[in-house]
């Protein structure tokens, strides 16, 4: 089956580094997308992963494992304006679709 | 994203009425996609389409119909809405490409009493 996990909640403060994670196990796999997504607005698209490694685009790094299944979005330097919810998304075998399979995302807060 | 436009913002219906949310987007894209968005369920595909005469059921799509009317819209129905399908709906584009991702719309916060 498919299946994708991530923490429900994680709290932070503004400053520092949070890592968040998420683990898949899916029936193929052909890329991993991270969206953020504040409260009742529309998800924006953060990084995409398709080979092994760390992806740095600013404050925000991605970093895949496939043989692992696992994933990780890490947030530098963090502000106020990061509390929102991150989704990760895998894009199963079959990617003339792009069909993407969301965990239910994870709530970061950030603290003063 | 501003690119991709869904119709209502919100709307609040009784149960056995018959919806059309509507979405359109100026990216040029070939590829739209419906979503709905459950607390804890995360967001779910109901219907995709590549290209104007092509549609494709999703994972939920029971109880919803969808009309490409041209590349730049594309509408989902309720025929017969049910409490259940109480959800915050979400239309999404993308390009053509492995690493494209997908652009969402707004969304619309659909309310059935």
């Amino acid at each position: 089956g498919q299946n994708i996990d991530q923490p429900t909640e994680m709290t932070a403060t503004e400053g520092a580094i949070v890592q968040i994670n998420c683990t898949y196990q899916t029936s193929g796999f052909n890329g991993l997308f991270w969206y953020q997504q504040h409260a009742g607005e529309a998800p924006t698209f953060l990084s995409y992963n398709v080979l092994d490694g760390l992806e740095e685009k600013g404050r925000f790094s991605s970093f895949l494992s496939r043989s692992k299944g696992y994933s990780y979005l890490l947030l530098k330097e963090l502000q106020m304006k990061d509390s929102a919810s991150y989704l990760c998304a895998v894009r199963d075998r079959g990617g003339a679709t792009n069909k993407l399979i969301f965990g239910t995302g994870t709530l970061l807060a950030v603290q003063p | 994203d501003a690119d991709v436009t869904q119709t209502p913002r919100n709307r609040i219906t009784k149960t056995g009425k018959r919806i059309m949310l509507e979405c359109s987007q100026t990216k040029g894209h070939d590829r739209m996609y419906w979503y709905r968005q459950d607390p804890g369920l995360g967001l779910r595909l109901i219907y995709y389409s590549f290209d104007v005469k092509d549609i494709n059921k999703g994972e939920i799509s029971d109880g919803y119909s969808v009309s490409r009317q041209a590349q730049a819209k594309f509408s989902l129905s309720l025929e017969s809405a049910i409490p259940n399908q109480t959800a915050l709906y979400f239309c999404a584009t993308s390009d053509i490409g492995e690493n494209q991702p997908q652009h969402f719309g707004d969304g619309t916060r659909l309310s059935i009493l």
